[in-house]
């Protein structure tokens, strides 16, 4: 099973929609979380941390559940300019702290 | 303040070739990374470093070598190319691990695209 896995989409959603990813993870020693953005041939860019008692960033909110170890992205109102590709991030404790990518998420928001 | 630059953006290499990637930052960064992307198979960690003089394995490191000889800098060397190697090579630095978003943010070169013939 690979450490950090997600659902590769791709999600195809309207203009305005809400839309949720989800990303699990398997080592139950993991500390950090965080969603990432990658646009089509770009270097992938900070969105959000993920903290325990979730946050929230205008149209985006980010949650960990550390039972069922997994981290979720909510996107509401979902614009043309969110299309991208979404990366978890988890990093574990225990060894030397290197951050794991999931394969990403595939968005598509149309008009 | 640049932040992470990669040096070069594109290359072609012939099989048997060999080069070499050059990433520099300027955010006195301890951790620096070399990752390779290819379709439908996500970031992929070759090597890594968490301080100057020091680097590691990552989850592919075979056919690549590397170097942080200084902290700004991080070499990835191919010293003969494969087709396999074809790919974008990005790299990236962060603080450190404090486990928090302020030492843990990695931050990310703009890529190398890289064709082996």
């Amino acid at each position: 099973r690979k450490e950090v896995e997600q659902d590769p989409g791709p999600f195809n959603v309207p203009e305005g929609a809400t839309v949720a990813f989800n990303c699990t993870y398997s080592n139950s020693a993991s500390q950090s979380f965080f969603w990432y953005r990658q646009d089509c041939r770009k270097e992938p860019k900070l969105l959000m941390s993920v903290y325990s008692s979730g946050n929230e960033d205008g149209r985006f909110t980010a949650q960990l559940n550390r039972a069922s170890q997994y981290i979720s992205l909510l996107i509401r109102d979902s614009k043309l300019s969110d299309s991208a590709t979404y990366l978890c991030v988890v990093i574990s404790s225990g060894g030397s702290y290197i951050p794991t990518f999931g394969r990403g998420t595939s968005l598509i928001v149309h008009p | 303040n640049a932040g992470v630059t990669q040096t070069p953006k594109f290359r072609v290499l012939k099989t048997g070739q060999s080069m070499t990637l050059l990433c520099a930052q300027d955010m006195n960064h301890e951790y620096m990374y070399w990752y390779r992307q290819d379709p439908g198979m996500g970031l992929r960690l070759i090597h890594y470093s968490v301080g100057e003089g020091t680097t590691a394995k990552g989850e592919v490191p075979d056919g690549y070598n590397v170097s942080r000889l200084k902290k700004q800098n991080f070499l990835l060397g191919l010293e003969s190319a494969a087709p396999s190697q074809t790919s974008v090579y990005f790299c990236a630095s962060s603080y450190g691990a404090g486990l928090a978003e302020s030492t843990d943010t990695q931050y990310f070169g703009p890529g190398t695209r890289l064709t082996v013939l």
